[in-house]
């Protein structure tokens, strides 16, 4: 089976950086993926790495080590309306488009 | 394109009724999930379809639940009886094989009295 770690809260400060950190554990990994959610809303999809390495999206990257079994994602300049939570998400050898969240890290972004 | 779109987006309902949510996944998506999501429990994965053929239904609890996708356009999630532990948000996503990004529809919130 699967299974990922994520811390469950984070509180960062407005214009702060912050990293979200994801392991898993996963038989025949192919990627990993990160969503946001804001409260009430659908989670969203924000970056996908299959490859070791960072990959940038404006404010949002994205890192993943295979050899690691590990991920973070890395928010810049925190502004307010990036309080959501926030779920990796593995993609493993059990489907071609399937995927397992973890529980999800809730991040406050205080002023 | 309006996006995946879900109904009811709301439904409260009495223990031993039966439940219908609706899916319409965005059009030329090949793939079509169903996911429940809990705090306890998180967003997890019930059953997905690729091309309207059930491919995965290792997450349905149990045979209350049943999903059917009769076209490309179209699918169902039905809870008979059921029960006040299947009170939760039901999200339905779709994608394209060539991707790896799920575009999930706003939700279904469920109340079983």
């Amino acid at each position: 089976g699967q299974s990922l770690e994520q811390p469950s809260e984070v509180t960062a400060v407005e214009g702060a950086i912050v990293q979200i950190n994801c392991t898993y554990q996963t038989s025949g990994f192919y990627g990993l993926s990160w969503y946001q959610q804001h409260d009430g809303g659908a989670p969203t999809f924000l970056s996908y790495n299959a490859l070791d390495g960072l990959e940038e999206t404006g404010r949002f990257s994205s890192f993943l080590s295979r050899s690691d079994s590990y991920g973070y994602l890395l928010l810049q300049e925190l502004q307010m309306k990036d309080s959501a939570s926030y779920f990796c998400a593995v993609r493993d050898s059990g489907g071609y488009q399937k995927v397992t969240f973890g529980i999800g890290t809730k991040l406050q972004v205080i002023p | 394109d309006a996006g995946v779109i879900q109904s009811p987006r709301h439904e409260v309902t009495e223990m031993g009724q039966e439940v219908t949510l609706r899916c319409k996944p965005i059009s030329g998506h090949d793939y079509l999930f169903w996911y429940r999501q809990t705090m306890m429990r998180g967003l997890e994965l019930l059953i997905y379809f690729n091309n309207n053929v059930p491919i995965d239904d290792s997450g349905m609890p149990e045979d209350r639940f049943s999903a059917k996708m009769p076209n490309a356009s179209f699918s169902t999630l039905k809870i008979q009886p059921s029960e006040p532990r299947d009170s939760a948000v039901y999200f339905c996503a779709s994608s394209q094989r060539v991707t790896n990004e799920q575009f999930f529809g706003p939700g279904t919130r469920l109340t079983v009295l």
